[in-house]
């Protein structure tokens, strides 16, 4: 079974700290993802990666920045916290070649982060 | 206008009722669609999925893509509390990265 393991459940940050969200991923999956999920507002793209070391702006990348220095691992950084980055965080993989059970992305159990 | 739009619900049928689920889209490339089910708390995990056009079943679940339409479903059969969930469909096209586009996600309660 495809593993994607999210390092927290839940997190509380102060406002202003730099926050370090990891994911890893054991399926030897070229893609990785990180998204945010709101009520009401469904899963946004933070920023995604296809290759180590290269990195790609999904939807709402401003605050964020993120890491990929092994193919498994993928961190989502916050570099400022701020009360409004309060949210659900995804990670999720996939495989460039999306044939038979390979087909679609694999998620974490997501981190819930409150920020105060 | 959204690439993919789907009801958020909430949708509430008893026990044993027959479930459909949709989405539809507006991207012609999408080639790949999948369902997830989400729990309350936890991470979205992989339902089904279908390439192109066409019907896949899986015990209790039906999942049909109409590419001339640009509109799936997901049948749930006999339905149970335990299907008690978000569901969320996807879509990805052929080539790139296959980064799939989702649907915000139907809330499904079933009672007993």
């Amino acid at each position: 079974d495809v593993k994607v393991t999210q390092s927290s459940r839940y997190l509380v940050k102060r406002t202003g700290e730099k926050v370090f969200l990891e994911c890893v991923q054991d399926m030897d999956h070229e893609n990785m993802f990180w998204y945010r999920q709101d009520p009401g507002l469904g899963l946004r793209l933070i920023y995604f990666s296809y290759d180590v070391k290269m990195k790609e702006k999904g939807d709402i990348p401003e605050g964020y920045s993120v890491s990929r220095e092994k193919k498994e691992r993928f961190s989502l950084i916050l570099e400022s916290a701020s009360t409004n980055q309060t949210s659900m965080y995804l990670c999720a993989s996939s495989s460039h070649y999306q044939t038979g059970e390979g087909t679609g992305a694999f998620f974490g159990q997501g981190t819930r982060l409150t920020v105060v | 206008q959204k690439e993919v739009e789907q009801d958020p619900g909430p949708l509430s049928v008893p026990e044993g009722a027959i479930v459909s689920l949709n989405c539809t889209y507006s991207n012609s490339a999408f080639q790949y669609f999948m369902w997830y089910r989400q729990y309350s708390r936890k991470g979205p995990e992989l339902l089904m999925y279908t390439y192109s056009s066409g019907n896949k079943e899986d015990g209790r679940f039906t999942a049909q893509v109409d590419k001339s339409s640009k509109y799936i479903s997901l049948f749930i059969r006999d339905s149970q509390p335990s299907d008690s969930a978000t569901y969320l469909c996807a879509m990805s096209a052929t080539g790139g990265s296959y980064i799939p586009t989702f649907g915000r996600g139907t809330s499904l309660i079933v009672h007993p």
